[in-house]
């Protein structure tokens, strides 16, 4: 399935602050919001940024997320071990009717 | 507060089906769809397609078209996501979670947004 581009993996040590980008379309991200969630080891995938830029409830502002044209980025800062777990993009594309996810990125904490 | 809870464990044959089901609390079923997510060992994300919670409308998606059927039950607010002609590609997890959100204005059904909440997850394992 088609999948939106994002890097297999990005590391960075506890406190320092990392960028995942999220690479997709003009049908894509393009033209409609993007989520973000995030999958601890193990565990379904939660819900950290909708609508593009906006956090819900419980998450931390130490997680944000920006987009310019067709690329999406989240930004997490002041990391902590417990950061540590893939992060995904979503966004909905007009052309396929479908949900496109990224293929995810692993963050690690060095 | 919002819950999704999916139904257990399955091991199935090839060429067999599944039912998988997720059963919804914490908010009214018919203001949002379920979404229907798979990931494959070690892999990503797969959308599979929804169902509207309120006039039962699906979508699927093109890669299981023809073998899958999303249902409701708005007497128990449970969704269920039914997979049939299993192959041992179609071992995975699948998740049910709750979204896009649903409109309802004169003359139009409009949908918002994505997914939000996410049930645990089904793991599904096809194998002779």
């Amino acid at each position: 399935q088609s999948v939106l581009t994002q890097p297999p993996s990005v590391s960075a040590a506890p406190g320092q602050k990392v960028s995942i980008s999220c690479s997709g379309g003009t049908s894509n991200i393009g033209i409609n919001y993007v989520s973000w969630f995030q999958q601890l080891p193990g565990t379904a995938p939660k819900l950290i940024i909708y609508d593009t830029v906006k956090r819900p409830s419980g998450i931390p502002d130490r997680f944000s997320a920006s987009k310019s044209g067709t690329s999406a980025t989240l930004d997490i800062s002041g990391l902590q071990s417990g950061d540590e777990a893939d992060y995904y993009c979503a966004s909905w594309d007009v052309t396929l009717t479908i949900v496109m996810f990224g293929g995810g990125t692993k963050l690690t904490i060095l | 507060q919002v819950q999704l809870l999916q139904s257990g464990p399955e091991v199935k044959k090839p060429g067999a089906s599944v039912k998988v089901s997720c059963r919804t609390s914490g908010y009214t079923f018919s203001s949002h769809a379920i979404t229907w997510v798979r990931q494959t060992p070690g892999q990503g994300l797969e959308w599979m397609g929804r169902i509207s919670g309120y006039n039962g409308d699906t979508l699927y998606a093109e890669e299981v078209q023809g073998r899958i059927s999303m249902t409701t039950d708005t007497s128990t607010n449970t969704a269920y996501m039914e997979l049939r002609s299993l192959v041992s590609d179609d071992t995975a997890v699948y998740y049910c979670a709750r979204g896009p959100s649903i409109v309802v204005i004169p003359g139009r059904i409009i949908t918002e947004g994505l997914i939000d909440y996410w049930g645990q997850g089904t793991v599904v394992t096809v194998s002779s």
